[in-house]
C-alpha cells in the first residue's frame, strides 16, 4: 500500500528566501507525482505535474523533482513571497491506478 | 484545464438531516471522484463517480451513507446522509485530464459542519 509522508508538518521563512517542501513515498512503482497548493477552507490548486519518465518540471519560481528510486520529490519555491503562504500537498498515483494518495501537507507561512 | 464548480460552498446541517452536493464540470471527463477532507488531515477519496452506473466506493465508505449520481458525463452529485458531527468536512470532487495526463483538477470544495 502507498504511503506519502510529507516533512516538515509546518514552515515558516522570511519573504524573499528560497525554499524546499519534501515528499516521499513508499512504492516507487508510480505513475505521476502531483504537488497542490491549498488554501485554508478552500479546494486545492494544481502547481506541478511529474510524469514517471520524467525529473523534474518548473513553472514560474516553482521547480518539482522527482526521483523514484529513492521515493522522494522535492518542491522549490524561489525567492517567497507572503501570497505563498498555504498548504502544499504531493500526491501520486501508481500503475494501474487512477486513484491518488495524498500526503498529510505542509503549511508554508511567508514572513513579510 | 477543467473548470469544476461546487455548490454549496459551505452549510450548516443539524443532525440527522441529510445534504446533497453538486459538482459540474465545463467538460467532458471520463473520470470523476469525490474526497473527503476532515479537519486538519489530508484528503481521503470516498468513491469513484462512474457514469451510467454505481459508484465505486473505497474501503470504509458506503452507499447508504454517501450515495452518488453521475447522470452524465460533465455533473455529478454526493449526498452525505444522516449526518452526524463526525461527518464535518470539507468534500471535494475532482476530475481527471481528458487528455490522459493523469493530472487531476478539484472544485472549491463544500464545507459543511454538522451541529
Amino acid at each position: 500500500k502507498q504511503e506519502v509522508t510529507q516533512i516538515p508538518a509546518a514552515l515558516s521563512v522570511p519573504e524573499g528566501e528560497n525554499l524546499v517542501l519534501n515528499c516521499s513515498f513508499t512504492d516507487s512503482a508510480i505513475y505521476n507525482l502531483q504537488w497542490f497548493r491549498q488554501d485554508p477552507g478552500k479546494g486545492l490548486t494544481s502547481l506541478l505535474l511529474i510524469q514517471s519518465s520524467q525529473r523534474e518540471q518548473t513553472s514560474g519560481r516553482l521547480n518539482a523533482s522527482l526521483d523514484k528510486s529513492s521515493g522522494r520529490s522535492t518542491l522549490y519555491i524561489a525567492a517567497s513571497q507572503p501570497g505563498d503562504s498555504a498548504t502544499y500537498l504531493c500526491a501520486v498515483s501508481n500503475f494501474g491506478n487512477e486513484k491518488l494518495t495524498f500526503g498529510t501537507g505542509t503549511r508554508l507561512t511567508i514572513i513579510p | 484545464s477543467a473548470v469544476i464548480s461546487q455548490k454549496p460552498s459551505r452549510d450548516i446541517c443539524q443532525r440527522g438531516t441529510s445534504l446533497t452536493i453538486q459538482c459540474q464540470v465545463d467538460s467532458q471527463v471520463t473520470m470523476m471522484f469525490w474526497y473527503r477532507q476532515q479537519p486538519g488531515q489530508s484528503l481521503t477519496l470516498i468513491a469513484t463517480a462512474n457514469q451510467g452506473s454505481e459508484a465505486t466506493y473505497e474501503s470504509g465508505f458506503v452507499i447508504d451513507k454517501f450515495p452518488i449520481s453521475r447522470p452524465n458525463l460533465t455533473f455529478s452529485t454526493l449526498t452525505v446522509s444522516n449526518m452526524s458531527p463526525e461527518d464535518s468536512s470539507i468534500y471535494l470532487c475532482s476530475v481527471l485530464d481528458g487528455y490522459n495526463t493523469g493530472e487531476l483538477f478539484f472544485g472549491e470544495g463544500s464545507r459543511l459542519t454538522v451541529l
